[in-house]
């Protein structure tokens, strides 16, 4: 089956620095990858997905890239505010959307210094 | 508004006890997944259903029990033969096929204590 890595598993930086979480998955066949992230006592939101058809996509300070070969990909938070201080997730799936469901890498704790 | 509701917060489990937690969702959503998030660990799966009265084991199925009688709800059992159930539960929904599967949206999580 899939096996994502995710690292590192603790990211601190200074408010308004970037920031960039990478993982890497086991199965050529996986074709989406999704990043959530979680608040305290609370679900994981979806920030931000891409499919394997692309190689990097971008909304507002949030961007992720993909490099298939190598099968890995990255979330690049820029302009990094206290409000980004979570716990971020990676996932991988061989179904469009994740149908078939989701492996989850470890999460990084992302903490913003002020 | 529209989403995912999960039923308790909080549940306690007693030794030897069955416990089964709910989720409801409102979306129209076609699929719906139960994960288990353990403290500094990623989520991983337990059952999911792409349509109703049909389900299938994910990674970590032993011990759970599902079903999906309605589109709507999809709630887990918890059986004794869990022997580890302390976890924080997680529900996911979304919808499959049309231009591309969309997205899992997830509700807000039960927490699973044992007495």
């Amino acid at each position: 089956g899939e096996n994502v890595e995710q690292h590192p598993s603790t990211l601190s930086v200074q408010e308004g620095d970037s920031a960039v979480i990478k993982c890497t998955y086991s199965d050529s066949a996986s074709n989406y990858f999704p990043w959530y992230k979680q608040e305290l006592g609370k679900g994981p939101q979806l920030i931000i997905d891409i499919r394997s058809n692309v190689g990097e996509k971008k909304d507002q300070r949030i961007a992720v890239t993909l490099n298939k070969t190598a099968k890995h990909f990255s979330l690049h938070i820029t302009e990094t505010q206290p409000e980004d201080s979570a716990v971020y997730f990676c996932a991988a799936s061989s179904s469009g959307g994740g149908a078939d469901g989701l492996t989850f890498g470890k999460g990084t704790h992302l903490i913003i210094q002020p | 508004d529209g989403g995912i509701t999960q039923s308790p917060k909080y549940l306690f489990r007693k030794e030897g006890q069955n416990v089964t937690l709910s989720c409801e969702q409102n979306l129209n959503h076609d699929a719906m997944y139960w994960y288990r998030q353990d403290p500094g660990q990623g989520l991983r799966l337990i059952y999911y259903s792409q349509i109703v009265n049909d389900f299938q084991k994910g990674d970590i199925a032993e011990g759970y029990s599902v079903s999906r009688e309605k589109k709507e709800s999809f709630p887990l059992t918890v059986t004794s033969a869990q022997k580890n159930p302390t976890a924080f539960y997680l529900c996911a929904s979304t919808i499959i096929g049309g231009s591309g599967n969309q997205p899992q949206h997830f509700g807000d999580g039960t927490r699973l204590s044992i007495l």
